[in-house]
This record gives C-alpha cells, sequence and structure tokens, in this order.
C-alpha cells in the first residue's frame, strides 16, 4: 500500500525567505506526485505534479519540486515565498497501474509572516 | 480539467439531523470519490461513488453512515446521517481526470454540527 509523510506540519517563515516543504512516499511500483494547495475556505488546487520525464517540474507561481526516486522523496521549495503564499500544502501520490486513487498526506501549514 | 460544483458550500445542522451533500461535475467522469478533512488534518478517503451501483466504502466508514447516490457520470450525493459534532468537518467531492493522472476537487462543504 502506498503512504504520503509530510514531517512538518507546520513551517513559519518570513517573506521573501526560501523554503522547502518535505514529502516522501512509500510505493513499491510507479508513482504520479502531486502537490496541491489549499487557501483559507476553499477547496484543493493542484500546483504541480510530476508524471513522467523531467524530475524537476515547476508551477506558474515560482514553486517547483524535484522527484527523487532513490530517497523516495518530492520536496516543494520556493526561492522567495509571499504573504499570499499562506496556505495549507498537501503532497499526494497515485500509484501507477492501480487504482488511480490518491492518497494524500497530512499538510504542511506554510505560515509568510512579514 | 474538471470544474465540480459542491453545495452547500457550509452549513450548521443540528444533532440527530442528515444533511445531504451535492457534487455536480462539468464533464462525465468515471471515478469519482468524497473525502473528509476533519481540522487541522489531511484527507481522508470515505468512499469512491460507483455509477449505477453501490458505493465501496473505506475502513470506518459505513453506508449507514454516509449513504451516496451516483444516478449519472456527473453527479453524486452524499448524505451526513444522524449527525454528532464528531462529524464537524469539511466534506471534499473529487474527480479523477480522463487520464487517471490528475484529481479535481470542489471548494468542499463545511458542516458544523451543534
Amino acid at each position: 500500500a502506498q503512504s504520503v509523510t509530510q514531517l512538518d506540519s507546520q513551517v513559519p517563515v518570513f517573506e521573501e525567505a526560501p523554503v522547502e516543504l518535505r514529502c516522501n512516499y512509500s510505493s513499491s511500483v510507479s508513482v504520479y506526485l502531486f502537490w496541491y494547495v489549499q487557501y483559507p475556505n476553499q477547496g484543493l488546487q493542484l500546483l504541480l505534479k510530476y508524471l513522467s520525464g523531467s524530475t524537476l517540474v515547476e508551477s506558474i507561481n515560482g514553486f517547483e519540486a524535484e522527484f527523487n526516486k532513490s530517497q523516495t522523496s518530492f520536496h516543494l521549495r520556493k526561492p522567495s515565498v509571499h504573504i499570499s503564499d499562506t496556505a495549507e500544502y498537501f503532497c499526494a501520490v497515485i500509484q501507477g497501474g492501480g487504482s488511480y486513487i490518491p492518497t494524500f498526506g497530512r499538510g504542511t501549514s506554510l505560515i509568510v509572516h512579514p | 480539467s474538471a470544474v465540480i460544483s459542491q453545495k452547500p458550500s457550509r452549513d450548521i445542522c443540528q444533532r440527530g439531523t442528515s444533511l445531504t451533500i451535492q457534487c455536480q461535475v462539468d464533464s462525465q467522469v468515471t471515478m469519482m470519490f468524497w473525502y473528509r478533512q476533519q481540522p487541522g488534518q489531511s484527507l481522508t478517503l470515505i468512499a469512491t461513488a460507483n455509477q449505477g451501483s453501490e458505493a465501496t466504502y473505506e475502513s470506518g466508514f459505513v453506508i449507514d453512515k454516509f449513504p451516496i447516490s451516483r444516478p449519472n457520470l456527473t453527479f453524486s450525493t452524499l448524505t451526513v446521517s444522524n449527525m454528532s459534532p464528531e462529524d464537524s468537518s469539511i466534506y471534499l467531492c473529487s474527480v479523477v481526470g480522463q487520464a487517471n493522472t490528475e484529481a479535481f476537487f470542489g471548494q468542499g462543504t463545511r458542516l458544523t454540527v451543534v
């Protein structure tokens, strides 16, 4: 069975500082990896995804994540955060060739201070 | 992509009553799911809504408590029955896209049971 671990429940950071949100997964087969963002009182929105090909994927708002198969990780990074990045971030995995039901991590609350 | 309309967006209900949440998708989708997101926690899969047959429930969730309907490929309902304060949560409708490589979410229903 697949599982997703987000070690940090909360990450406080100052505006314009870099940030990394960690995500590790466990699966014995190929996976598709995702980061979703949930702004206050809203549903989940896809931030970026890794399906195949280049292990570095980017979002339109400056986030990037790198798929590391040997470390079974998919950490999310941004070199300079904004106040508007304050939100809950969820890492998710879909097992290739399986049920296609995503499994989510517990979420990391990114809090950007001015 | 898929656009999901979920309603109500929020409700406050008396214990012992039931609430039905509706999920409408703008395109036909094979896979539709219902998740629960308790305060400060990640998403927990309640069930897979199957068109034309009974929903498939995850461990810890039963049909008597969470009856689900899926009359066609674009619509589903989740009922939270005989509610107690422990049912206070956000309930999210989700679908997996045609390529089975991304999950889309409704805005969620924020339920408070008093």
